[in-house]
């Protein structure tokens, strides 16, 4: 089966690092480019970044430039979304999901993470 | 950075009406990079429309989409019960290949 599957839910204090996943399964990763999109409670879908885990090519929303890092390994078929400190605005649920082969809208979607900052 | 505004933020309306969300870009888009998505309550994003007025793998065909340059939309011919959820439209012609605010598509 065709799909993109997530991490678990994150309970996290403020300061803390934390790496989420993404495993692909039932087509070439490398292939595909693959991107990252956050959604804060109740609120609309942001653009974070993508990766093309073939030659590991990253590229970031300024928003989120300096903010997150963006990673894969294609050998297990996995991108990565890490934090090295935590904040509570980064409190949200966070979709990985795969742009099509020739446009940059996204075709395939995972389930999301839930990631909590509290103290 | 392109800006997408959509429009209503809430349409309520009744099952078999008739739904049209409007979504606006601060820049001229070409249409070919025009996506919309549908949202339900805990559930992902699912890709609708692309390219403007291209349905994804299937999507039923009371949803189309239109529009070019900065106006676009999404039209629901008849709502069905399932179709009650919010819907982002996102341009990706520039990076970063931003989302609008969404339209919730309520029961009235």
């Amino acid at each position: 089966e065709v799909q993109l599957v997530q991490s678990g839910a994150e309970v996290k204090k403020p300061g803390e690092s934390l790496k989420i996943s993404c495993k692909s399964s039932g087509f070439s990763f490398s292939s595909y480019w693959i991107g990252w999109v956050r959604q804060m409670p109740g609120k609309g879908l942001e653009w974070m970044g993508i990766i093309y885990p073939g030659d590991s090519d990253t590229r970031y929303s300024p928003s989120f430039q300096g903010q997150v890092t963006i990673s894969a390994d294609k050998s297990i078929s996995t991108a990565y979304l890490q934090w090295s400190s935590l904040k509570a605005s980064d409190t949200a649920m966070y979709y990985c999901a795969r742009r099509t082969r020739n446009y940059w809208y996204l075709d395939l979607w995972g389930r999301g993470t839930l990631v909590t900052v509290s103290s | 950075e392109i800006v997408l505004t959509q429009s209503p933020g809430t349409l309520s309306l009744s099952p078999g009406e008739r739904a049209t969300l409007s979504c606006r870009t601060s820049q001229s888009v070409s249409s070919t990079f025009l996506a919309w998505y549908q949202q339900k309550p805990g559930q992902a994003p699912r890709l609708l429309i692309y390219g403007a007025s291209s349905r994804a793998t299937g999507i039923p065909d009371r949803f189309s989409g239109s529009g070019s340059g900065t106006d676009f939309t999404l039209t629901i011919s008849r709502l069905e019960p399932e179709d009650f959820a919010v819907y982002y439209c996102q341009q990706y012609g520039s990076s970063p290949f931003t989302f609008g605010g969404g339209t919730k598509v309520e029961i009235k």
